[in-house]
């Protein structure tokens, strides 16, 4: 079946400029989380949804950062003025509800360099 | 605060060498442990988890809660086995985020 996807895959945007990643989880996949990979911090986790609610926003580096989800679905990371450090590779995962397992699926990610 | 520490940047091993790529981690309560993979140009998977303590791809490894310790390994490397490994830590309860280690780059010599 479809895995998660996001996009767009690369966004190159000036400093200063809002922009609006988006992900597609896996269907019937009710939690999902956004992180952050870049060449001096790793991964880092951003934010949790578990259906329509964020339960878990402690990862968010600036009030610049927001997130949301609806239907239980499609999810919008958006950063306002960006800054030179926001650049990285945003990866999104979704996993089922409880499985215990923590088992999360990852996207391709978007490539976001700001200039 | 729980975290993962992956001591080695790249680790170079030649073809049918074995492999151990090192993990250790501090959290205070019972994790769960999770090794991912990500290939050339393709995107981050699971590899295994210490629940399952299934072998995939001749991967093992195991969690040794004295040495908090997760160390993976395999007794003969292939040169398909060339990526990028993160070990990672997921709580067992509340969001299930996952902290990830800072990866090892492994490289197989033919």
């Amino acid at each position: 079946g479809a895995g998660v996807s996001q996009s767009p895959s690369n966004k190159v945007t000036e400093k200063g400029k809002d922009v609006e990643l988006r992900c597609d989880p896996i269907s019937g996949h009710t939690a999902l989380y956004w992180y952050r990979q870049s060449l001096g911090q790793g991964l880092e986790f951003l934010i949790y949804f578990q259906g329509n609610s964020a339960p878990d926003k402690s990862g968010l580096p600036s009030d610049r950062f927001s997130a949301e989800r609806t239907g239980g679905s499609v999810s919008t990371l958006t950063i306002q003025r960006t800054q030179q450090e926001d650049s990285a590779v945003y990866l999104c995962a979704s996993s089922l509800e409880r499985t215990g397992s923590g088992e999360q699926y990852f996207g391709p990610g978007t490539r976001l360099t700001v200039t | 605060a729980q975290r993962v520490t992956q001591p080695e940047k790249l680790l170079s091993v030649f073809k049918g060498a074995p492999v151990e790529l090192k993990c250790n981690y501090s959290y205070s309560g019972s994790p769960e442990l999770f090794w991912y993979v990500q290939y050339s140009r393709q995107r981050l998977q699971l590899l295994l988890r210490h629940i399952s303590r299934e072998s995939i791809k001749g991967f093992t490894a195991d969690l040794n809660k004295g040495e908090t310790s997760f160390h993976l390994k395999k007794p003969f490397a292939q040169e398909e086995d060339s990526a990028m490994y993160y070990c990672a830590l997921s709580r067992k309860a509340g969001s299930y985020q996952l902290t990830f280690g800072k990866g090892t780059k492994l490289s197989v010599i033919p």
